[in-house]
Parts: C-alpha cells; structure tokens; sequence
C-alpha cells in the first residue's frame, strides 16, 4: 500500500517563528488533507488540498501531486499552534485516507 | 451544522464491563468511520460504513469489538468484555462517499479500562 512519511518527526520553534512541515507520500493521489492535532486531543481540518496553494491567514499548503509532496506552511507560530499536524491522502486506487505518523510541533513563548 | 458528535466524551470503567461509544455523522454525509489513537500505535481504522453498511472491519482488533450503523443518523462501537490494552481515544469520522471528498472528526471519546 502507499506510504506516507512527514518530516519532521518533531520540531520546537520560538513565538513568531516561522516552520515548513513536509508530506511525502509513495504513490499517486486523488486528494490530501492536513489536519492538527491540539493539545487536547482534537482534530481539526486545515486544508483540503488535491494540488495547488491555499492559504487560511497564517497557514498555507502547497502540493505537488505530480512529485508526491505536499508542504505546510506556518508563519509567526504562536502558542496555540503546538499540537501534532497529520498529513492523510487518498490514494488513487483506495478506498479511505491513509495517515501520515504527524508531525510533532511546541512553540515556546 | 454541529459537526460530527460523540458520546460520552470521556470513559472510565472496569475490566470486563461492556462499553458502549456513539456517533452521530454530519448530516448528508454517508460514510462512517470509527478509529482509534494510542501513543504506540498511533490512528488506526477500525471500520467503515458505506450508507449504513459495514464494508471494511479488517482493523477490528478481535471478537469483543462490535460495530453497528442502524441508521444514517448514528452508529456505535461496542466492546465487551473491556480489558484494559482498550483504553485509547476512539474517533469517529464522516464524510460523502463517492470519491476522496474531504473528511471530518468528532471530539473522540476517551476510554480508560481500569
């Protein structure tokens, strides 16, 4: 089956910081979502995102389905963006979402 | 719409006692899926409905685990008898089938087997 690797595995940042978290993913994809984990355990969309750039104030997401990686942008971190950000795709001939290990972030103030 | 919902938002019982998790889907969404998230094992599928109808138990740890969709409107995962290698936090996930369309959480339920 596919498989879905993020780097990095864990990553600690200073407020105001800015990050770039990755997704690389072994076969072709019919879409691709990240969602972050808070620290109180729920999880929460942030892009729907098959190929492209989005953006949603600080975050933005870019994916290349066409070389297998997706990038998630954070800007100015803040606090509040600590938690662990999951990649998931759709493979081409799948059936569900196949998740990424995530990606553990902790801003510091 | 409120999202998809989950009851009861936290769980503690003893070993051997049955457990009962519920889930509504966001309305007009036709795909269910109940996983479950431990710190060793990370998201793990569970099940999957496909207009009320299970298509893929495979991540089903074993027999004491029971999933049912009686209607559009509300599935639950049942474990009986609990042992305590069942405490985790269990999700349940929505989405319209037909195609990769995009995928929603509940809050979890957070099942602790003393």
């Amino acid at each position: 089956g596919i498989q879905v690797e993020q780097s990095p595995p864990d990553l600690i940042l200073q407020e105001g910081a800015n990050s770039t978290l990755r997704c690389n993913f072994s076969d072709s994809v019919n879409n691709l979502q990240w969602f972050h984990q808070n620290p109180w355990g729920q999880l929460i969309n942030l892009f729907y995102i098959p190929s492209g750039t989005k953006q949603n104030g600080r975050l933005s997401a870019t994916t290349v389905a066409t070389e297998r990686y997706s990038l998630l942008y954070i800007s100015s971190s803040q606090t509040t963006d600590s938690g662990v950000y999951f990649c998931a795709v759709f493979p081409l001939d799948g059936q569900n979402f196949v998740f990424g290990p995530g990606t553990r972030l902790s801003v510091l103030p | 719409d409120a999202g998809v919902i989950q009851s009861p938002r936290h769980e503690v019982t003893e070993m051997g006692q049955e457990v009962t998790l519920r889930c509504k889907p966001i309305s007009g969404h036709n795909s269910l899926f109940w996983y479950r998230q431990t710190m060793m094992r990370g998201l793990e599928l569970l099940i999957y409905f496909n207009n009320n109808v299970p298509i893929d138990d495979s991540g089903m740890p074993e027999d004491r685990f029971s999933a049912k969709m009686p209607n559009a409107s509300f599935s639950t995962l049942k474990i009986q008898p609990s042992e305590p290698r069942d405490s985790a936090v269990y999700f349940c996930a929505s989405r319209t089938s037909g195609g990769a369309n995009e995928q929603f959480f509940g809050p979890g339920t957070r099942l602790t087997v003393l």
